[in-house]
C-alpha cells in the first residue's frame, strides 16, 4: 500500500515533553511538509523540505524542529518551547516544489497535552 | 465559502442534489488551485485542480470553475452522495512566500441528508 505514513495516530505530551512525530513516505517524492490542523482551521505550514538535507521554516515553526536525513523521512519534533501543541498534525509530499505539485497527505497524528 | 473563525460554513444538501461549494482567494497573482476533500479524522484527499489559463476543469461528478476576475472558485459535485460529506478546502499556489506552498482557505463543512 503506497502512500503516506504518519504515526502514532494518538499522541499524549506530558508538560515540559519534547514530542516526535513520524512521517514516511515511500512515493519517491522530493518535497515534505508538515501541516498544523486547529478545530474549524485550514491548514497551517510548520516546516518544508525540498530535499535531502535541507528545509525551510514554514508560518508557525516556533516550538517545533525537523530533520529530513532520508528522502523518505521527515520527522516533526514539537518541543517544550511549543506551549499549544494540542492539535492535528498532518504530513504531505509532493514529487517536486514549483506550481502544478499536488501534495498528498497522510491520516494525521493528533497530538494532546496530559 | 470561506470564512474567518472556528465555525466552518456549512452546506446542507439532499442525497441526489447538486452542491456548489465557494472559495475566495486572496492573490490576484496565483495561478494554480486545489480543492481537497478531509473526512472527519482523516487527512486531505486531492479531488481536482485548475490552472489559471484555465476557466473550467471537469472530473468525475465534479467541475471547478475558475473566475479571476473575482478572485473566486467554486467546486460543483452532482447527484451528492452521503460519501461526499466532508470538509472541503481549496487551496492556491501563489507568488511569494515560498516556492510550491500551499495556502489553504478555513474550509466548508458539507452535510448530506438522505
Amino acid at each position: 500500500d503506497g502512500g503516506i505514513t504518519q504515526s502514532p495516530k494518538y499522541l499524549f505530551r506530558k508538560e515540559g515533553q519534547n514530542v516526535t512525530l513520524s512521517c514516511e513516505q515511500n512515493l519517491n517524492h522530493d518535497a515534505m511538509y508538515w501541516y498544523r490542523q486547529d478545530p474549524g482551521q485550514g491548514l497551517r505550514l510548520i516546516y518544508y523540505s525540498q530535499i535531502v538535507n535541507d528545509f525551510q521554516k514554514g508560518d508557525i515553526a516556533e516550538g517545533y524542529s525537523v530533520s529530513r536525513e532520508k528522502k523518505e523521512s521527515f520527522p516533526l519534533t514539537v518541543t517544550s518551547a511549543q506551549k499549544n501543541p494540542t492539535a492535528f498534525y498532518l504530513c504531505a509530499s509532493s514529487p517536486g516544489t514549483g506550481r502544478g505539485n499536488i501534495q498528498y497527505f497522510g491520516a494525521g497524528t493528533r497530538l494532546s497535552v496530559l | 465559502g470561506e470564512s474567518v473563525g472556528l465555525h466552518l460554513p456549512t452546506l446542507s444538501v439532499q442525497e441526489g442534489d447538486n452542491s456548489i461549494i465557494n472559495c475566495a482567494y486572496s492573490n490576484s497573482a496565483s495561478d494554480y488551485f486545489i480543492w481537497y476533500k478531509q473526512e472527519s479524522g482523516k487527512g486531505p484527499q486531492f479531488i481536482i485542480d485548475i490552472r489559471s489559463n484555465m476557466d473550467k476543469r471537469q472530473g468525475q461528478r465534479v467541475t471547478v470553475l475558475l473566475n479571476k476576475t473575482v478572485k473566486h472558485l467554486s467546486l460543483q459535485i452532482a447527484a451528492t452522495q452521503p460519501g461526499d460529506s466532508a470538509v472541503y478546502f481549496c487551496a492556491e499556489n501563489g507568488y511569494g512566500g515560498s516556492q510550491g506552498n500551499l495556502i489553504f482557505g478555513k474550509g466548508t463543512k458539507l452535510s448530506v441528508k438522505p
